[in-house]
C-alpha cells in the first residue's frame, strides 16, 4: 500500500498566486520525483531529485529533497490556468536501488481561477 | 508525447472475462513498468520487466500476469475480471532497470461491467 502522505489533497487558488505542496514518509527515500497528470492523460515528469538537500528548479517550479530523506516539497510560482491538474510525488525507497519501483503519493488536485 | 504507446485507449468488458493490455516503450528503453490507478488506491505499482525478465513485483493480483517480448513491448493480462478491476492502467518505461525517471504512456481505461 501507499507509504507517502501528500498534502494538501486539493487547492483552489487565484491565478498569479504561489502554490506549495509536500510529501512525507516514515521511510527513507533514495529519490524523489514530481509528476503532473492532466485528465485522461498519463503522468508527466516535472522534476527529479537525487540528493538529500537538493533544490532543483524547472521554470516556475521548484522542488527540494528533504535533509532527512523522508520528505519533499514542490512550489509553483505565479500560477497560470494551465497549471491545473493533479500533482503527484513519487519516490524510490532506500534499499531498493536494484529496481526502479516507485511509490506514489495520493496526489494534490490544483485548480486555478483566472 | 512521452514516446510510450498503449493500446487500447478504452476497454469495456464483463465480469469473468480476460483482457490483454499492450505497451510499447520509448525507443531504446529496456525496462517497462505497469501501474494501476483507481480512485481509492491512487497509482499502484504492479510489476516491472527489464529486457524480457521480471525485475520487481508490487501489489499485483494472481489473476494478473505480464510479460515482455524480445522486441521489448509488454503485455498485461487480466483474467477473471471483477468490478473492482475497473481502473486506469499505465505503462511506463526507462532506459535501465534502476533509472527512476519513468516516462508514462497515455493509459488504458478498463471498465468491467
Amino acid at each position: 500500500g501507499q507509504q507517502l502522505n501528500q498534502s494538501p489533497q486539493s487547492m483552489f487558488i487565484q491565478e498569479g498566486e504561489d502554490v506549495s505542496m509536500n510529501c512525507t514518509s516514515s521511510s527513507i527515500f533514495n529519490t524523489w520525483l514530481w509528476y503532473k497528470q492532466d485528465p485522461g492523460e498519463g503522468p508527466v515528469l516535472l522534476i527529479a531529485l537525487y540528493k538529500a538537500g537538493e533544490l532543483t528548479s524547472n521554470g516556475r517550479l521548484t522542488a527540494q529533497f528533504g535533509i532527512t530523506r523522508k520528505d519533499s516539497f514542490l512550489n509553483i510560482s505565479a500560477s497560470i490556468p494551465s497549471d491545473v491538474g493533479i500533482y503527484f510525488c513519487a519516490g524510490q525507497l532506500y534499499g531498493s536501488s536494484n529496481t526502479g519501483k516507485l511509490i506514489f503519493g495520493q496526489g494534490t488536485t490544483l485548480q486555478v481561477k483566472p | 508525447d512521452s514516446g510510450v504507446t498503449q493500446t487500447p485507449k478504452h476497454l469495456i468488458t464483463a465480469t469473468g472475462q480476460r483482457v490483454t493490455l499492450r505497451c510499447s516503450p520509448r525507443s531504446g528503453d529496456l525496462s517497462v513498468y505497469w501501474y494501476q490507478q483507481s480512485l481509492d488506491q491512487g497509482l499502484q505499482f504492479l510489476i516491472q520487466y527489464y529486457n524480457g525478465e521480471e525485475r520487481a513485483k508490487g501489489n499485483i493480483l494472481e489473476r494478473f500476469s505480464a510479460q515482455q517480448f524480445p522486441d521489448l513491448h509488454s503485455e498485461l493480462n487480466l483474467s477473471s475480471l471483477e468490478l473492482g478491476d475497473s481502473a486506469l492502467y499505465f505503462c511506463a518505461s526507462t532506459r535501465t532497470s534502476t533509472y527512476n525517471e519513468q516516462f508514462f504512456g497515455p493509459g488504458t481505461r478498463l471498465t468491467v461491467l
